[in-house]
């Protein structure tokens, strides 16, 4: 089966520059979770879908970040305005319910 | 959620079985053990996970202690495709996604 599929692959923006992320997760997965994860740290949590719905983002920066998972497939993060501190590695996983999380190789994005 | 304890780091001889253990002597009853590795610029790859008994699968065992406090990742034959982080976590099922993944332990397999 396909996995998750992440785009871009690596991102280089200036501060105050918009910038968004694509995630195709696998094939009937109908949950699907972003993740930050920045250098030498584990993975952290930032928003999680069941289908089209988002049922935790309290982990979400809300002032500059958002979401969207309109059809309850494919998803977008975004980040309005970015800030040097946002340099990480953005990840994307989905799951069909409860079963194991399934990673794509993530977005490294860089802020100068 | 159940805190886990691994070691920063470990090297494992190519060919040769690595032994990851963990502790998690704060494991609940309905919290699964999970494993989940990091290769180098790919995202955590998951690998297995049990409740109480040993599991095993086309990737590695997990043996688990009778009073859960800690397990151990056995990888039967490691390659240098297996260098990667390993993590260890406590979790019921998926926590919803809020999965702790910690420091975890860097294995390096060495020719």
């Amino acid at each position: 089966e396909a996995g998750v599929v992440q785009s871009p692959r690596y991102k280089i923006i200036e501060k105050k520059q918009p910038v968004a992320f694509w995630c195709n997760p696998i094939s009937g997965h109908n949950t699907l979770y972003w993740y930050l994860q920045n250098l030498g740290q584990g993975p952290e949590l930032l928003i999680r879908y069941e289908n089209e719905e988002a049922v935790d983002d309290s982990q979400l920066p809300k002032d500059r970040f958002s979401a969207e998972r309109l059809k309850g497939v494919d998803s977008t993060l975004k980040i309005q305005p970015a800030e040097l501190g946002d340099s990480a590695v953005y990840l994307c996983a989905s799951s069909l319910g409860n079963s194991p999380l399934h990673f794509g190789n993530g977005t490294r994005l860089t802020v100068t | 959620d159940a805190k886990t304890t691994q070691p920063p780091s470990m090297d494992c001889a190519e060919g040769r079985a690595a032994n990851l253990p963990c502790n998690h002597s704060t494991i609940s009853g309905n919290e699964y053990v999970y494993w989940y590795r990091q290769i180098h610029s790919q995202g955590p790859q998951y690998i297995i996970h049990g409740l109480k008994n040993n599991e095993t699968n086309e990737m590695a065992s997990l043996i688990i202690t009778e009073d859960r406090k800690s397990s151990t990742l056995i990888l039967p034959h490691a390659t240098l495709r297996d260098t990667a982080v390993y993590y260890c976590i406590v979790s019921r099922n998926n926590q919803g996604g809020k999965l702790i993944f910690g420091q975890g332990t860097e294995l390096s397999v060495k020719p």
